[in-house]
């Protein structure tokens, strides 16, 4: 699976839209982006995936480039809750397949 | 149910005990997951287990024996640990070949 890069940290005033960038310059055709969160002391929590067209569910919009080789996921009205760690993962999905979490991008809220 | 349940949320052992983590979730996912997580660190997967038979082992010390007795259940069975093995463990399932995880909130475990 394809090996993804994101800004180590990045703040975002609350009510704002909160992007937060993925590059992934080497995906193949048949990886998705996943996108994942981890608040503090939780479990990791799936947030929105997609393949080629610009997705969008209750919890945020995924915009993927053309060429697909990088990704900015959007928060739309940032809230403190939103402080977490986001984790972007290409993956082909198959039986054996697993996700592996980067490092990541910790995101700040703040009032 | 759209939830997976980890019991207990925290546990302290000693290095000569044997414990178990337990991990449900009624769901019908047929892929049920162990990761690792140290401090300030992400989570790293240990084991995979396939229509409850185990399909991956991320290189893992035989002092973790994982176990599937049933589609539903997952258990973390830990034996002779040591200090450093005190981590955040957070159990997830799927549907096999999905990764649309969803994660339980873990168990806290501190190895004296």
């Amino acid at each position: 699976d394809a090996k993804t890069t994101q800004p180590t940290s990045m703040d975002c005033a609350e009510g704002r839209a909160a992007n937060l960038p993925c590059n992934h310059s080497t995906i193949s055709g048949n990886e998705y982006v996943y996108w994942y969160r981890q608040i503090h002391s939780q479990g990791p929590q799936y947030i929105i995936h997609g393949l080629k067209n610009n997705e969008t569910n209750e919890m945020a919009s995924l915009i993927i480039t053309e060429d697909r080789k990088s990704s900015t996921l959007i928060l739309p009205h940032a809230t403190l809750r939103d402080t977490a760690v986001y984790y972007c993962i290409a993956l082909r999905p198959s039986n054996t397949g697993k996700l592996i979490f980067g490092q990541g991008t910790t995101l700040q809220v703040k009032p | 149910d759209t939830e997976v349940t980890q019991t207990p949320k925290h546990l302290v052992m000693g290095m000569t005990n044997k414990k178990s983590l337990k991990c449900e979730q009624h769901m019908g996912h047929r892929a049920m997951y162990w990761y690792k997580q140290k401090a300030k660190k992400p989570p790293e997967l240990m084991f995979v287990y396939s229509y409850e038979k185990l399909s991956i082992n991320e290189s893992v010390p035989s002092r973790f024996s994982p176990e599937c007795p049933n589609s539903s259940l997952l258990n973390l069975h830990l034996h002779a640990l040591q200090p450093e093995d005190s981590a955040l463990y957070l159990c997830a399932s799927s549907q096999v070949g999905g990764a649309g995880y969803t994660f339980g909130s873990g168990t806290r475990l501190t190895v004296v």
